[in-house]
């Protein structure tokens, strides 16, 4: 097993730029999150989906767009990026047992917007 | 307001000293709770997770949850140079909703 597995690990954009972070658990879980986490500012919760075929924001969706296309994969879409959204942005899964659950997390994608 | 709230530090404590990490969160209706730690440039990894009152031991580690004040802490006995780190404390509420604190650095000097 793979567990959560986020690609690309680093990207490079330029302002106005577009992109889509893949991720993806081979876990069976039912929850995904998307994460971005910057200097002294800890995790902060971009989006979120409960199950398959919903989703919803979490602190900071603004400039962000979210696909989860199938219960395995869950996208992150930059339509227009900015250099505000330079990050390190974290993938987590949990599962569906209950909500004693943690979540997994993937090894991070370093984003740079210049 | 921020749903977890964390002192930033930096916190510095001795080798084999306590150190005690701190947490507070809103209100809302909350499940359960959790520290993690992470190592510069990696993933969080999760150390222990509480969700009831009262206190919680794993070795070195212990969790203490009090409801009514809407607080978590974390204590760690016997510190040690490799548990130099930034600790998040984590909440989970209602809705599969999961908030991070901004974390708090730890060194431990040798």
């Amino acid at each position: 097993n793979a567990g959560v597995t986020q690609t690309p690990k680093f990207q490079v954009l330029k302002t106005g730029q577009s992109m889509t972070l893949q991720c993806a658990q081979d876990m069976n879980h039912n929850s995904m999150y998307w994460y971005r986490q910057d200097p002294g500012m800890g995790l902060r919760l971009i989006y979120y989906s409960a199950s398959e075929g919903t989703t919803d924001k979490g602190e900071v969706p603004n400039g962000y767009n979210v696909s989860r296309l199938n219960k395995r994969e869950f996208s992150l879409r930059l339509e227009s990026a900015a250099p505000s959204q330079t990050s390190v942005y974290f993938c987590a899964s949990r599962p569906p047992e209950g909500w004693y659950e943690k979540l997994f997390f993937g090894s991070g994608t370093q984003l740079s917007v210049l | 307001q921020k749903e977890v709230e964390q002192n930033s530090g930096p916190l510095s404590v001795p080798e084999g000293a306590i150190a005690s990490l701190n947490c507070t969160y809103s209100d809302r209706v909350s499940q359960s709770f959790f520290w993690y730690r992470q190592y510069s440039g990696k993933s969080p990894e999760l150390i222990m997770s509480i969700y009831s009152n009262g206190d919680k031991e794993d070795g070195r580690f212990t969790a203490q949850l009090n409801k009514a004040s809407q607080y978590v802490s974390l204590l760690i006995r016997d510190s040690q140079p490799s548990d130099s780190a930034t600790y998040l404390c984590a909440v989970s509420f209602t809705g599969n909703q999961f908030y991070f604190g901004t974390g708090t650095s730890l060194t431990v000097i040798p």
